[in-house]
């Protein structure tokens, strides 16, 4: 596997339902994003890791829960979503996105989520 | 705080006509800027960077020069092909990556 990778590719749940959605990157990174895109929206951050330590939490609802265990996993966790939610959640990783201005992003390919 | 504006789409050419989209930035300090393209069904992606004034980023025939004096970062393509058909992202990058809000191109054979 190469760059970042994301799991599921599509999900679908109810309102009730727990689930997670995973991010690996193989970058060799030390920062990796959360981002919310949703139709005819601005692309919104919602967390920011780096060096596994959460740096920016975007006033993003307790229903969405982050977890980043180590430098190259990020983890989504979901629980009693709404209809709203429903949309293209992107994972991105970095080398860091402190200090340094060239830092590029580079981009998995998304899990579409829908709730029901 | 610092952003970028781009022009709002979409934007449907034929094939092998001239590509503009527009980004201008608000930034205090020196950013990066970028472009990014998102394929149908997949991430982001990037298409080209500079990292200072009058530095110009190229990749696929696409150009994008950084202007300081017009605080710009224009993309261009002289003869567009039917599998450009994308959404566009011009972003810059102090403390944080910071995109538009993407401009949705569609090229017709």
């Amino acid at each position: 596997e190469t760059g970042v990778t994301q799991t599921p590719r599509h999900l679908v749940m109810g309102m009730t339902n727990k689930k997670s959605l995973k991010c690996e990157q193989h970058l060799g990174h030390n920062a990796m994003y959360w981002y919310k895109q949703s139709a005819k929206k601005p692309l919104e951050l919602m967390f920011v890791y780096s060096l596994e330590e959460r740096v920016e939490n975007n006033s993003v609802p307790s229903r969405f829960s982050p977890e980043c265990p180590n430098s190259s996993h990020l983890f989504l966790h979901l629980h009693t979503l709404q209809p709203e939610d429903s949309a293209l959640y992107l994972c991105a990783s970095s080398q860091d996105p402190r200090g340094s201005s060239y830092n590029e992003q580079f981009f998995g390919p998304g899990t579409r989520l829908t709730v029901l | 705080g610092n952003s970028v504006t781009q022009m709002e789409g979409p934007v449907t050419l034929s094939e092998e006509a001239f590509l503009t989209i527009n980004c201008t930035y608000t930034a205090t300090g020196y950013p990066s800027l970028f472009w990014y393209v998102q394929y149908p069904g997949e991430g982001l992606q990037l298409l080209l960077k500079a990292t200072k004034a009058d530095d110009k980023g190229s990749n696929k025939g696409f150009e994008a020069t950084y202007r300081k004096e017009t605080t710009s970062f224009h993309l261009e393509k002289g003869s567009v092909q039917v599998s450009d058909s994308a959404v566009y992202f011009c972003a810059l990058s102090d403390d944080h990556m910071r995109f538009g809000a993407g401009t949705r191109l569609t090229v017709k054979p």
